[in-house]
């Protein structure tokens, strides 16, 4: 069965600086997906970013982006120029493409705190 | 256009008491999830629903636990004699078809007392 593990239940950051939250992930499926979510107290979750398991380059979307090291099982968030509004919790989860939906199997969170 | 809508947003329930939660999808999505939240942790998969009929209800904990699709869009989670083990936030998702990206209503906060 797959899993997803987040090491971090908390980081801290200034604003405008970058951060890594940390994502490895267990599988022994040759075809997946990982996705980060964003969580605010608002309860919603919010889609960042996805990464395809054949996908060759790292995934970007603004000031996101997605350190994928195959070989080592690990699907890093970097968020670049932090902002006070990035302050959330933010989970990372994974699917497999051959179960023909999109069944999410989320890690336990890393809850960020941008500091002014 | 309207997002994924969740009602109620809150529940206060007690211990043994039957209790239904609502879920409005994206117009037009065929596919529908339901997630359960416990303090401190990821969301865990319940049930999937693609139209009608729930194509996969492995992760609903118990036989107290039942959903409903009937009409292919609202979707409707049923707890029978609740427990305080059920106090969580249930978030509901759908999508276009399945394989494509899962969009998040604001959660319903269950609290069993």
């Amino acid at each position: 069965a797959q899993k997803i593990t987040q090491t971090q239940p908390g980081m801290f950051v200034q604003e405008k600086e970058a951060v890594t939250l940390d994502c490895t992930y267990d599988t022994s499926d040759q075809s997946y997906g990982l996705f980060w979510y964003k969580q605010p107290s608002s309860g919603e979750m919010i889609f960042l970013i996805y990464q395809g398991s054949y996908d060759e380059q790292n995934a970007t979307e603004g000031r996101y982006s997605l350190n994928f090291q195959k070989a080592r099982k690990s699907a890093n968030l970097v968020i670049s120029a932090s902002q006070l509004g990035d302050s959330a919790m933010y989970f990372c989860a994974m699917i497999l493409m051959n179960t023909g939906f999109q069944k999410l199997v989320f890690g336990t969170g890393t809850r960020l705190l941008v500091s002014p | 256009g309207a997002g994924v809508s969740q009602t109620p947003s809150n529940k206060v329930t007690e211990k043994g008491k039957y209790v239904e939660l609502r879920c409005d999808p994206i117009s037009g999505h065929t596919a529908l999830y339901w997630y359960r939240q416990s303090l401190g942790q990821g969301p865990e998969f319940l049930i999937y629903f693609q139209g009608t009929g729930a194509a996969d209800d492995s992760g609903l904990p118990n036989d107290r636990f039942f959903a409903v699709r009937p009409e292919g869009s609202v979707s409707t989670l049923k707890i029978q004699r609740t427990e305080r083990g059920d106090s969580a936030v249930y978030l509901c998702a759908s999508s276009l078809r399945g394989l494509d990206e899962q969009y998040f209503g604001p959660g319903t906060r269950l609290t069993v007392t």
